[in-house]
């Protein structure tokens, strides 16, 4: 089993949806990362979170430390949210790395 | 503020010829460096990761290497190229005091003919 855990693999959704993406992870973590990979290749990081709740513009992030889980969510979807998402977390076993979750396909239709 | 360069953004080298990616940080100081590579349709593979000035530890024993001359700047290296290294390079870092988020350059997609 991956220490870290993304669902679903793929999504497909209409423009407007509410989207979720769920990460578990089974480690200690001193933060967990939310990053978004456009077709082009280029990572953006979207939030680090160590414990509660982020939000930028459309996007939010959850935290759950008891529970091990992550979520992101999309609300009012759009075309240009098209991308993968990805969860990475920093385990307090290891200072330096990061270990991945595999990625989440999003295809938002117009 | 903070920022990454890495280059260059493609590349395309024949089999057994040498490479070098470069990455260097503006901003801060002391950061710790990552090199990744993601082959097609994959996730992301550590390959390096250095904490200091010449401090390099590899994750995936294989014929590329990696030095840091200073604090600020990452090379990946290969004195010979195999075709199995094909694939999409990327050089991140993160605060030394593990404060902040993780920043990625844009990438290298190199192509070993």
């Amino acid at each position: 089993k991956n220490e870290v855990e993304q669902s679903p693999q793929n999504l497909t959704a209409q423009e407007g949806e509410f989207i979720t993406i769920n990460c578990s992870y089974s480690v200690g973590i001193s933060a967990l990362h939310w990053l978004q990979q456009h077709p082009g290749g280029g990572i953006v990081s979207l939030f680090m979170l160590s414990s509660g709740k982020k939000k930028h513009g459309r996007l939010i992030a959850t935290i759950n430390i008891q529970e091990k889980h992550s979520s992101l969510h999309i609300t009012a979807s759009h075309p240009r949210d098209s991308a993968v998402y990805i969860c990475a977390v920093r385990s307090v076993d290891s200072n330096y790395q990061l270990i991945w979750g595999a990625g989440t396909k999003l295809i938002i239709k117009p | 503020s903070q920022t990454i360069h890495q280059w260059p953004a493609t590349l395309v080298q024949p089999v057994g010829s040498p490479l070098s990616l470069e990455c260097t940080v503006e901003g801060t100081s002391n950061p710790n460096l990552y090199w990744y590579r993601q082959a097609a349709g994959r996730g992301l593979q550590l390959l390096f990761y250095s904490v200091g000035i010449g401090q390099i530890s590899s994750e995936v024993p294989q014929n590329l290497s990696a030095s840091r001359p200073q604090d600020r700047q990452f090379i990946l290296s290969s004195k010979k190229l195999l075709l199995s290294d094909s694939g999409f390079y990327l050089c991140a870092w993160l605060d030394g005091l593990q404060r902040g988020p993780l920043h990625f350059g844009n990438g290298t997609r190199l192509t070993v003919t």
